[in-house]
């Protein structure tokens, strides 16, 4: 079964500091992978999505993260973090005509 | 552009009552629909999704249950609630594009069940 692992439950930053969360996936072949985030308060919102083509992938508000087949990893990273990056991150991984299969989930605290 | 509807925001329901949430999604035709609970620190559970009208797969067996009577429609229900219940509920919907889906979240119902 596919499953999709986020290490770090919490992160807590300063502002300006840069910011990489780690995601691995199961699946060994063609997968799809996906970042969404969760402000406080609001729902799930997709930052950014990898189907094929170049492993790194620019998504919204700065984020971009990097698709690793080798370590099936898809780590999500921002150069220099804000305060209203404060969210729940989720990485999420899909193949074929199966449904989405998300990560736990890592809490960004971004204090001043 | 396509729009996801769910009510109620938040519901207050006492054990063993029954349940009922709405999920609506405008702007698209024959979208897949799922149903999530999100529950803190263990990220989105899904328990069901739908490919078309009348077509409902369960993923996590339980108390609950989702019909989708209408195209862009899909209902989540409870003859009888449990404590366990409790917790934010998170409808989707997709489109497939290519080779893959990319969901599309509402803005979820918050059950707390006394």
């Amino acid at each position: 079964a596919q499953s999709v692992s986020q290490h770090n439950h919490h992160v807590i930053l300063s502002e300006a500091a840069s910011l990489e969360l780690g995601c691995n996936y199961s699946y060994g072949g063609t997968v799809n992978l996906f970042w969404y985030v969760q402000y406080p308060g609001q729902h799930l919102q997709l930052l950014l999505k990898y189907f094929s083509g170049d492993p790194l992938v620019k998504g919204i508000k700065g984020f971009e993260a990097e698709f690793i087949k080798s370590k099936f990893s898809f780590n999500l990273r921002k150069p220099s973090v804000q305060w209203s990056d404060t969210a729940e991150y989720f990485c999420a991984q899909h193949q074929g005509n199966t449904p989405l299969v998300f990560g736990k989930g890592t809490r960004l605290s971004v204090i001043a | 552009s396509q729009t996801i509807h769910q009510w109620p925001a938040t519901l207050v329901q006492p054990v063993g009552s029954p349940l009922s949430l709405e999920c609506t999604v405008e702007g698209t035709s024959n979208p897949n629909l799922y149903w999530y609970r999100q529950a803190a620190g263990r990220g989105l559970q899904l328990l069901f999704y739908s490919v078309g009208i009348g077509q409902i797969s369960s993923e996590v067996p339980q108390n609950l249950s989702a019909s989708r009577p209408q195209d862009r429609q899909f209902i989540l229900s409870s003859k009888k609630l449990l404590l366990s219940d409790s917790g934010f509920y998170l409808c989707a919907w997709s489109v497939h594009e290519g080779f893959t889906d990319t969901q599309y979240f509402g803005p979820g119902t918050r059950l707390t069940v006394l």
